[in-house]
């Protein structure tokens, strides 16, 4: 498809396990970002990649957090040491980046990933 | 981090009702935008202001950029029950290479048929 797919759409697990949230972004964006989305809460940012640029990782919660973007594309989210805590939904958005080095406004985002930790 | 101030939190109400919420912010922002979320879907965009005093239509839905550049509101005519999602507006400074949104906590809209 053309949008931003996720992957998994659903994961459970266990409390102290790694888990590995995938991102793919649409084709030509080179702008990508991760949200989180606690229930009934607002988006809340948590790293943004563009092109070549050392990511923003502003917003990651805890050193437990970290992510990569391979090729200027795919990315991954990895949570190491998961807690009752990190249980949301994980959103990844892409975006046009103007010739004057500003995201575009549009945002796409991905259905998401629910993330469970028991 | 920063958010704006988005109210209100929910909303119920009869199909066909007109609606309004809006955004508030300390910053002045360049952007406003909003963007509308269906139940398990990431938000999708409906309308993106740039201008203040802008106001800017989308079928039933109809926005404004505050002329003080720190709010804006969102309006939907004769409401009906597709309408029902998530409501959240974003806002974007271009401080230096700021160039992440800042998000409201959402509206929560229920349309009764």
């Amino acid at each position: 498809g053309a949008g931003v797919s996720q992957s998994p759409s659903n994961k459970v697990t266990e409390k102290g396990k790694d888990v590995e949230l995938r991102c793919d972004p649409i084709s030509g964006h080179t702008a990508l970002y991760w949200y989180r989305q606690s229930l009934g809460q607002g988006l809340e940012f948590l790293i943004y990649f563009q092109g070549n640029s050392a990511p923003d990782k502003s917003g990651l919660p805890s050193d437990r957090f970290s992510a990569e973007r391979t090729g200027g594309s795919v990315s991954t989210l990895t949570i190491q040491r998961t807690q009752q805590e990190d249980s949301a939904v994980y959103l990844c958005a892409s975006s046009l980046v103007s010739l004057a080095g500003f995201s575009t406004d549009t945002q796409y985002f991905g259905p998401g990933t629910r993330l469970t930790v028991l | 981090g920063q958010q704006l101030n988005q109210s209100p939190q929910s909303m119920f109400i009869q199909e066909g009702e007109d609606v309004s919420m809006n955004c508030t912010s300390s910053s002045i922002f360049n952007t406003w935008l909003w963007y509308k979320q269906d139940p398990g879907e990431g938000p999708v965009l409906l309308i993106a202001l740039y201008k203040a005093g802008e106001l800017t239509s989308n079928g039933r839905l109809t926005a404004q950029f505050g002329i003080t550049r720190k709010d804006s509101f969102l309006n939907i005519s004769a409401s009906i029950p597709s309408d029902v999602g998530i409501y959240f507006c974003a806002g974007r400074t271009y401080a230096g290479n700021n160039r992440k949104l800042i998000w409201g906590l959402g509206t929560s809209l229920a349309v009764n048929p």
